[in-house]
């Protein structure tokens, strides 16, 4: 069993739509967790970061973390097709050397 | 302020060859990580540097070593390169401990051949 379960998809939505990206994880080490997008033949690009359960938004972006259940979420509000892309959850531990696991990704198209 | 910067971005070499990347992380960030993506994969963990010390490393094997230098610039060096070697190597930057975020560059896309 992998450490951290993502969906792969692919995903297709309509323009405007909400979109929820799921992670689940099985290390309860895990303390602290990000989201990144990453385009075709671009390197990851940072979208969330949040360190313990609860909601944090950002713009369009919601992050959620249960900690108690081992889940992650992102949300996407009002999605445009220049979000169409690759969705990466990663998490690490504290107190230990950086050192990232990511889930396998999942990739979103937005519809105009 | 300039981001994570990797050098080349493209690569081909031969079976048997080796080759060096860098990465110059953003200014002021003590801390420098390396990953291998490919699409059966994903992103793995490779080694992480932080003040010119590696701090961790991931379950590859002992061709692929790095470095980083006294103005936290890192490279890391792949020998004897195999055809799975192929992959998009990223390079991450982060500001200091372990748990701060980690922003990428756009990576060093290695094809052996």
């Amino acid at each position: 069993q992998k450490e951290v379960e993502q969906d792969p998809g692919p995903l297709s939505v309509p323009e405007g739509a909400i979109v929820s990206l799921n992670c689940t994880y099985s290390n309860s080490a895990f303390q602290y967790f990000m989201w990144y997008r990453q385009y075709s033949r671009k390197g990851p690009e940072l979208l969330m970061y949040t360190y313990s359960s609860g909601n944090k938004e950002d713009g369009r972006f919601t992050a959620q973390v249960d900690k108690s259940s081992k889940y992650i979420s992102l949300f996407i509000r009002d999605s445009q097709p220049s979000d169409s892309a690759t969705y990466l959850c990663a998490m690490g531990s504290s107190g230990s050397a950086r050192q990232l696991t990511f889930g396998s990704g999942t990739q979103l198209t937005v519809l105009p | 302020k300039a981001g994570v910067t990797q050098t080349p971005r493209y690569l081909i070499k031969t079976r048997g060859q080796q080759v060096t990347l860098s990465c110059s992380p953003i200014s002021g960030h003590r801390s420098v990580s390396w990953y291998q993506q490919t699409p059966g994969q994903g992103l793995q963990f490779l080694f992480e540097y932080f003040s010119e010390t590696q701090r961790n490393k991931g379950n590859f094997p002992g061709r692929f070593s790095g470095r980083q230098f006294s103005n936290s610039r890192s490279e890391m060096n792949v020998s004897t390169l195999e055809l799975g070697d192929s992959a998009l190597y990223l390079c991450a930057s982060s500001p200091r401990g372990s748990d701060t975020e980690a922003f990428f560059g756009q990576g060093t896309r290695l094809t052996v051949v």
